[in-house]
């Protein structure tokens, strides 16, 4: 079935690298994104990659596509605290009509000074 | 534009009330979603819409109807409020099938039934 699996809760200072990583189980996703949801707020797209890339570098952002193995992750060089937020890791829906995405449980990140 | 709103922010219902939950956007999107988001569990789908006049249920339909008379506006009711039904409730909408198919998400509406 279709199913989005990611760690809960990562916790970094100030200045290090944060790393979320993700499973997905659809190999036809076209693309696979990250939502951020900030605290009180509706989730905005972070970043996203196309399936025939292996990686895609925006900024601070990396996301690196594994799809042999169906995994995604995403690392934020010099996290600051304005990177406290919840990330989700979403695919395409197998319904195809639907255009619904189907989301992780989100991993929250908190960023210590 | 002010993308997708979400009427009301807050509410709090006495278990058995009815309400409506009000979500529009002015980006001339095909399609609609309801969502609800509570703590460990992501977002879950509740409705969603491939265009005006259409509705479809999503994966966890039970206890709540939707409506899409107008492209613009997508209602999410309950007709008899459950203690279940506390959550925070998304709304979304997508331009089409085509391309990134970015979802753009309203705000929320924080729900608490008593």
């Amino acid at each position: 079935g279709e199913d989005v699996e990611q760690s809960l809760f990562l916790s970094v200072r100030e200045g290090d690298s944060s790393v979320i990583n993700c499973t997905y189980t659809d190999s036809s996703s076209t693309y696979l994104y990250w939502y951020k949801q900030e605290p009180g707020a509706g989730l905005q797209l972070l970043t996203y990659i196309f399936s025939n890339m292996d990686m895609k570098q925006d900024q601070r952002l990396t996301v690196l596509l594994n799809k042999k193995d169906k995994h995604l992750s995403l690392r934020i060089a010099d996290t600051q605290t304005g990177d406290s937020a919840i990330y989700f890791c979403a695919e395409r829906g197998h319904g195809g009509s639907q255009g619904n995405l189907i989301f992780g449980k989100g991993t929250k990140l908190s960023v210590k000074p | 534009n002010a993308g997708v709103t979400q009427t009301p922010k807050f509410r709090v219902l006495k278990t058995g009330q009815s309400m409506t939950l009000l979500c529009a956007q002015d980006m001339n999107h095909e399609y609609m979603y309801w969502y609800r988001q509570d703590p460990g569990m992501g977002l879950r789908l509740i409705h969603y819409s491939v265009g005006e006049g259409t509705t479809a249920k999503g994966e966890v339909p039970d206890g709540y109807n939707v409506s899409r008379l107008k492209k613009q506006n997508f209602l999410l009711g309950l007709e008899s409020a459950a203690p279940s039904q506390t959550s925070v409730y998304f709304c979304a909408s997508l331009l089409g099938l085509a391309g990134l198919n970015e979802q753009f998400f309203g705000p929320g509406t924080r729900l608490t039934v008593l």
